[in-house]
């Protein structure tokens, strides 16, 4: 039973530019969340999919947003890249919040 | 919003030590409360979870017990290994119906031989 996949593992792009980032959620799991970890820190949360609706956001900017696809699979957009967006983006797949998330291994996001 | 405040690292032990990573949470009502683990270079693991008061949560030798009376959620565990070096974040939901984990800002345990 595949976990949650995310792709790509690592991309570096220039600043002002925008990038994509994908997740598959686990089998069975039909909610994705998506978290902001920078370096030496905990993840902050961006914002919850459910039934292709953003159910909740986070205090990030417009500049993030995202999408759900009928297979319940997810993409975090980030546009006009800061250098301070520079960190792992993780994505999180749940049925049940009380059961905790499941995570993947994460998004290494390098802007330059 | 719900918080927790996690002890701060780093922490350095000896094969075998005694580990308490300590946690206390701030929340309206009881809300479910988790351990996660973060070996190097990956993403978050659910260690264990405890979702009312009194509850023990264990996993792999690691425990945390729910207490609504000191409002803390610590982990420990009795004899730890080279292989649990990684860093360790508590977390809960952010609010009473809020989808979001809010997290500790982590502790990291080194474990030498």
């Amino acid at each position: 039973d595949a976990g949650v996949t995310q792709s790509p593992t690592h991309l570096i792009k220039t600043r002002g530019q925008q990038v994509t980032l994908r997740c598959s959620p686990k089998s069975g799991h039909d909610t994705v969340s998506w978290y902001q970890q920078a370096l030496g820190q905990g993840p902050q949360f961006i914002f919850q999919y459910y039934e292709e609706e953003e159910r909740q956001r986070g205090n990030f900017p417009d500049r993030f947003s995202g999408h759900q696809f009928p297979n319940y699979s997810s993409e975090l957009n980030v546009n006009a890249l800061l250098l301070g967006d520079s960190a792992l983006y993780l994505c999180a797949s749940s049925f049940e919040l009380l059961y905790g998330y499941t995570f993947g291994s994460g998004t290494r996001l390098t802007v330059v | 919003g719900d918080s927790v405040t996690q002890m701060e690292g780093p922490v350095t032990l000896s094969e075998e030590a005694f580990l308490t990573i300590n946690c206390t949470y701030t929340a309206t009502g009881y809300p479910s409360l988790f351990w996660y683990v973060q070996y190097p270079g990956e993403g978050l693991q659910l260690l264990l979870k405890a979702t009312k008061a009194d509850d023990k949560g264990s996993n792999k030798g690691f425990e945390a017990t729910y207490r609504k009376e000191t409002t803390s959620f610590h982990l420990e565990k009795g004899s730890v290994q080279v292989s649990d070096s990684a860093v360790y974040f508590c977390a809960l939901p952010a609010g009473a119906g809020s989808y979001q984990l809010t997290f500790g800002k982590g502790t990291k345990l080194s474990v030498i031989p």
